[in-house]
């Protein structure tokens, strides 16, 4: 299985809601990682969990609550987020491997499209 | 502070010619240097690595070039298709990190 997937594909909620996004790998992957992606922009690090413990935040506000409960889930759990929080939502899986972490590839899912309204 | 260029935020060619997409980096060493491929509403996809102690990585129709002293990466794609066309994506990686931060991108179109 070589497949990320990410749960729902859509998603619109409402300044006040709680929701979460979910991630699945079954490659055997203990990294994984979050990234918000905005319109004809670059997707942008939001989080990286390495062996089920965060090991990059990028100052992402707390309204993002990231979750890794086991090595082969993660969860994006959203709170009050804003209009301009709308975005396509990506997470990906890489190997670990210490000093060469560089030459392990990132395997992406499809994505989670939220609308914040 | 870190910054990746991709120097054209969009590229027309015509089918049959080799593409050239470039990618700057300055105020960092990586010691990889990877490419994706973007669909629209889709995830990136790996296409190749290169490290920094090889010039020059090849794959079908694909070739990139990696030169540490100008702080540059060039993607080439020869015999381009309009199947080709697509956003290309670098990421310049520091050893030992799991930072994987991308450049700003480059739109191809192949036109037929």
């Amino acid at each position: 299985d070589t497949e990320v997937t990410q749960t729902p594909k859509h998603l619109v909620m409402g300044m006040t809601n709680k929701k979460s996004l979910k991630c699945e790998q079954h490659m055997g992957h203990r990294a994984m990682y979050w990234y918000k992606q905005k319109a004809k922009k670059p997707p942008e690090l939001m989080f990286v969990y390495s062996y089920e413990k965060l090991s990059i935040n990028e100052s992402v506000p707390s309204r993002f609550s990231p979750e890794c409960p086991n090595s082969s889930l993660l969860n994006l759990h959203l709170h009050a987020l804003q209009p301009e929080d709308s975005a396509l939502y990506l997470c990906a899986s890489s190997q670990v491997g210490g000093g060469t972490s560089g030459a392990n590839v990132l395997t992406f899912g499809a994505g989670s499209r939220l609308t914040v309204l | 502070s870190q910054k990746i260029e991709q120097n054209s935020e969009a590229l027309n060619i015509q089918e049959g010619k080799t593409a050239t997409l470039t990618c700057n980096y300055t105020n960092y060493s990586p010691a990889y240097l990877q490419w994706y491929r973007q669909d629209p509403g889709r995830g990136p996809v790996f296409l190749l690595l290169i490290r920094e102690n090889e010039k020059e990585k090849r794959k079908e129709r694909l070739k990139v070039t990696f030169d540490t002293t100008l702080k540059q990466s060039l993607f080439h794609i020869t015999a381009s298709q309009p199947a080709d066309s697509a956003t290309y994506l670098c990421a310049p990686l520091v050893s030992g990190t799991y930072k994987y931060i991308f450049g700003t991108g480059t739109r191809l179109k192949v036109l037929a």
